[in-house]
C-alpha cells in the first residue's frame, strides 16, 4: 500500500519568507508525527498529533513553527520568517498506534533550505 | 528527558561479515526500541524493534538484543552484503514525551565487496 508522502520533497526559500510543508499519512494512522534533521545528525522529535489535535507540541523550537492537522488526516508544518537555520530535512511519520508508542514509518521528508 | 548515545559512528566491514552497532540510554523508564535504516536523499525506514519485555528478536539476518539492566541494545547484521550500506539509527521511546522517539547520532555502515 502506500507510504507516508510528502510535498514538496525540496523547497528553496529565501530568509524571512513563511513556507508550509505537507505531509499525507498512511491511510488509517491516527497517530503523525514531524521530526526535523539537521545534516548528519538523528532526527528531533518536534510534534505529535493524536487525531485532529496536538498532544505534544514541545519540540517545536518557538512560535514560528506550528502546525495543523484538521481532519485528522493530513499535516502541515508552517515556519513563519523562516531564518537560515531552520534549513533541514523535515520528516514526517506515521503510526497505527492510538495510545503508547507504536511502530512509526516515516516519508521521504522535505529538504528546506533557507538562504 | 531521553538520551541515547550510538557506537561507532562509522563501520566498515567484508561482504559476508558480521556488523554490529550499539546504543545506550539514559531513562530506565524507556520500553520501546526501534532500529531504522536511511539511505541517501531517503526517509528513515523501519527494520526492527524490540519491546523492554523481550530481550531479543530476530528476522532473517538481522537482530536485536536488549539489556534493560544496562540500558543498551545492539543491532546486529550476519552475511552482510552491499545492499546494506545505509545509515543505521537507533531510537528509544521518552517516558517523559509519551509517543515520541529519541534518535541515536547514526552509523554509517559500509559493506566491502
Amino acid at each position: 500500500g502506500a507510504g507516508v508522502s510528502q510535498t514538496p520533497s525540496n523547497k528553496v526559500t529565501e530568509k524571512g519568507k513563511y513556507v508550509e510543508l505537507r505531509c499525507d499519512p498512511i491511510s488509517g494512522h491516527t497517530a503523525l508525527y514531524w521530526y526535523r534533521q539537521s545534516l548528519g545528525q538523528g532526527p528531533e522529535f518536534l510534534i505529535y498529533f493524536q487525531g485532529t489535535g496536538a498532544a505534544d507540541d514541545s519540540g517545536l523550537p518557538n512560535d514560528r513553527f506550528f502546525a495543523v492537522r484538521p481532519e485528522g488526516s493530513v499535516s502541515t508544518l508552517k515556519i513563519q520568517r523562516t531564518e537560515r537555520g531552520d534549513s533541514a530535512v523535515y520528516l514526517c511519520a506515521s503510526s497505527p498506534a492510538t495510545s503508547g508508542v507504536g511502530e512509526q514509518f516515516f516519508g521521504p521528508g522535505t529538504r528546506l533550505t533557507v538562504l | 528527558g531521553e538520551n541515547v548515545e550510538q557506537h561507532p559512528s562509522t563501520l566498515s566491514v567484508q561482504e559476508g561479515d558480521s556488523a554490529v552497532i550499539k546504543c545506550t540510554y539514559s531513562d530506565s523508564a524507556s520500553n520501546y526500541f526501534p532500529w531504522y535504516k536511511q539511505e541517501l536523499g531517503k526517509g528513515p525506514q523501519l527494520i526492527i524493534d524490540i519491546r523492554s519485555n523481550v530481550g531479543e528478536k530476530k528476522d532473517q539476518r538481522i537482530a536485536v538484543t536488549l539489556n534493560k539492566t544496562a540500558k543498551h541494545f545492539s543491532l546486529h547484521i550476519t552475511e552482510t552484503q552491499p545492499e546494506d550500506s545505509a545509515v543505521y539509527f537507533c531510537a528509544a521511546s521518552d517516558p517523559q514525551g509519551a509517543q515520541k522517539l529519541v534518535f541515536g547520532q547514526g552509523t554509517r555502515l559500509t559493506i566491502n565487496p
